[in-house]
């Protein structure tokens, strides 16, 4: 089973300034089967990049993914009100497709 | 639009089953597979499997083997993930959701799960 591992667990930063979300994982992803989502409370989570770094249909593009092999990064280039979020990186190259434990994206 | 709408919340003892449905509207339901995914309170998400919804065929994590069954009624483009002999771990919110090939892309809007003693 290919293990997740997100960082940090918790991020705290202003409108306007940029953020990095870091996905490591245990051994190499197929392919860059990598995918990232948003999840806002009380929501379900919403697909944002997919293939390690293509952005999903209606997803702006100050969001932008990069990586391969076993290191990812979600950045987000100016941070709008609407962003502050939960971040979950997955892997759906190998079964089971796990999940990161999530990085949760709060306002400083 | 794609639609993905689950059945409402359930309450139930330990050692008993739950069933939830995801009802699929906005494409054709045989195209694609459903997944199911949870989600404790306060920790992250946890992939459960998945169904073919053609097929019929179905894929589980190990951890959940033996004790979940994902099912589909095609007639109805219904998807079903029945969970038994509950325990309070088991308290979470349950989600289905669409894949192309298996990258998720479309998610129900979830159904809440609590397991009492």
């Amino acid at each position: 089973e290919i293990v997740l591992t997100q960082s940090p667990g918790t991020l705290s930063l202003s409108p306007g300034e940029r953020a990095t979300l870091s996905c490591r994982a245990s051994q190499s992803v197929s392919s860059a089967y990598l995918a990232w989502y948003q999840q806002k409370p009380g929501q379900a989570p919403r697909l944002l990049i997919y293939g390690a770094s293509s952005r999903a249909t209606g997803i702006p593009d100050r969001f932008s993914g990069s990586g391969s092999g076993t290191d990812f990064t979600l950045t987000i280039s100016r941070l709008e009100p609407e962003d502050f979020a939960v971040y979950h990186c997955q892997q759906y190259g190998n079964s089971p497709y796990t999940f990161g434990q999530g990085t949760k994206l709060e306002i400083k | 639009q794609v639609q993905l709408v689950q059945s409402g919340a359930e309450v139930k003892k330990s050692g008993a089953s739950v069933k939830v449905s995801c009802k699929a509207s906005g494409y054709t339901f045989t195209g694609y597979y459903v997944h199911w995914v949870r989600q404790a309170p306060g920790q992250g998400l946890e992939w459960m499997g998945w169904v073919n919804p053609n097929s019929g065929g179905t894929n589980y994590a190990q951890r959940f083997q033996g004790r979940v069954t994902l099912t589909r009624d095609t007639s109805i483009s219904t998807a079903y993930m029945e969970l038994t002999r509950l325990t309070s771990d088991d308290t979470a919110m349950y989600y289905c959701a669409r894949s192309m090939g298996f990258l998720v892309d479309y998610w129900g809007q979830g159904t809440l799960v609590t397991v009492s003693s």
